[in-house]
């Protein structure tokens, strides 16, 4: 079986770094991905680290630790557009969200 | 590309009916999932077809619960009879596997809010 695990909530202000954690218990383990989901719409796809590393997209990285079944995504220079629940993804099992406040 | 297509966007019936679910995967795409998210338990996959087979259905909850993918740009979810407990955002979603588990993105669909009375 696979088990994701995340905080619950996150809270931080426009233009800082916010980094969001997720640790894994899992059985034939490929890969990390990363979705967001804001209120009312659908998880779209952000990052995936398929090997140990950072990986990086804009104002988005995410990293994985195999050796630890552990993985983080950053958001740097955070908007308030990015308020919104961020999952953890092994496949098709999904951690259980964090949601994150940007404050004014 | 008109991403996932998903019908009805909501639907609200009564405790007992049949409730038929509709998905349009991305054309191109092998791989479609349906998932079931609520706030007690969060996104959960409820089935998962590669190449119109199904191949991992542990999560459906019961046999109440059914789907089936008789072509690539098509599949039903089917609840049978609904109960209130069913009530949920119920997302498919599709990808483009290059090898079976390859964990491709998925591109979700708008979701079926469903409310069962």
């Amino acid at each position: 079986g696979q088990s994701l695990e995340q905080p619950s909530e996150v809270t931080a202000v426009e233009g800082a770094i916010v980094q969001i954690n997720c640790t894994y218990q899992t059985s034939g383990f490929y890969g990390l991905s990363w979705y967001q989901q804001h209120d009312g719409g659908a998880p779209t796809f952000l990052s995936y680290n398929g090997l140990d590393g950072l990986e990086e997209t804009g104002r988005f990285s995410s990293f994985l630790s195999r050796s630890d079944s552990y993985g983080y995504l950053l958001l740097q220079e955070l908007q308030m557009k990015d308020s919104a629940s961020y999952f953890c993804a092994a496949f098709f099992v999904f951690g259980p969200g964090t949601r994150l406040s940007v404050l004014p | 590309d008109a991403g996932v297509i998903q019908s009805p966007r909501h639907e609200v019936t009564e405790m007992g009916q049949e409730v038929t679910l509709r998905c349009k995967p991305i054309s191109g795409h092998n791989s479609l999932f349906w998932y079931r998210q609520t706030m007690m338990r969060g996104l959960e996959l409820l089935i998962y077809f590669n190449n119109n087979v199904p191949i991992d259905d542990s999560g459906m909850p019961e046999d109440r619960f059914s789907a089936k993918m008789p072509n690539a740009s098509f599949s039903t979810l089917k609840i049978q009879p609904s109960e209130p407990r069913d009530s949920a955002v119920y997302f498919c979603a599709s990808s483009l596997e290059r090898g079976l588990g390859s964990q491709e993105t998925q591109y979700f669909g708008p979701g079926t809010r469903l409310l069962v009375l």
